[in-house]
């Protein structure tokens, strides 16, 4: 399958600073990507969906103007955590799209995960 | 609202034994359908992909699809207790609201 990686792994923060996590395709294109939260045993929370070279498309509930995404290329998203605070602690996770040829439809396979957690 | 329905479990089955994992979806839209694997405190991992009606088998695993009964379901085989984790059900449609739609997710315990 498609290797999806994010970087950093793991973060600490204070209060009122901002982190950026950034997620690559390793071995395929991908036009979309997305993003999601985990908060401790709930389900994945889709954040927003981010396409290559246009603006993201945020769920409802998600401040646009605290979570930027930035699509700059076809193998890397980044998003940012700006003025954070304990309470956006979570383990964010990206996920990239891949178009199979064998299947003729797309496969979405996630990264490894970023835990971060603000003081 | 579209929705995927899982069994949140968990359960439990003997090592050795087949565990059935179950998924219902309400967007009879939808075209192509996923499981992942998510262990505790891991990102979720893709086993299994769907998106014909009937059977596909990958080692031992089997996908089952029934479009007509919006019903798609997991076979483990010889489960392993490495195969207890929280399995997600996730449905898409492509062509439409170009997200995957997941259930909550059932949790599987294999016990030695």
């Amino acid at each position: 399958g498609a290797v999806v990686s994010q970087h950093p792994s793991w973060v600490i923060c204070k209060s009122g600073t901002s982190v950026k996590i950034e997620c690559r395709s390793l071995d395929f294109q991908a036009t979309t990507m997305f993003w999601y939260r985990q908060f401790p045993k709930q389900s994945l929370m889709l954040m927003a969906t981010s396409n290559e070279g246009s603006k993201a498309t945020y769920e409802q509930g998600v401040e646009k103007d605290k979570f930027l995404i930035n699509h700059a290329s076809l193998t890397l998203s980044t998003l940012t955590v700006t003025s954070a605070h304990p309470e956006d602690s979570s383990f964010y996770i990206c996920s990239a799209r891949s178009f199979s040829g064998t299947s003729g439809s797309y496969e979405q396979y996630f990264g490894p995960g970023t835990r971060l957690t603000v003081t | 609202q579209k929705e995927v329905e899982q069994n949140s479990g968990p359960l439990s089955v003997p090592e050795g034994a087949i565990a059935s994992l179950n998924c219902t979806y309400s967007d009879r839209g939808s075209q192509s359908f996923f499981w992942y694997r998510q262990y505790s405190g891991k990102s979720p991992e893709l086993i299994m992909f769907i998106y014909s009606n009937g059977d596909k088998e990958d080692g031992r695993f089997t996908a089952q699809l029934n479009k007509a009964s919006q019903y798609v379901s997991l076979l483990i085989r010889d489960s392993q207790p490495s195969d207890s984790a929280t399995y997600l059900c996730a449905v898409a449609d492509w062509g439409g609201a170009q997200k995957l739609v997941f259930g909550q997710g059932t949790r599987l315990t294999i016990n030695p």
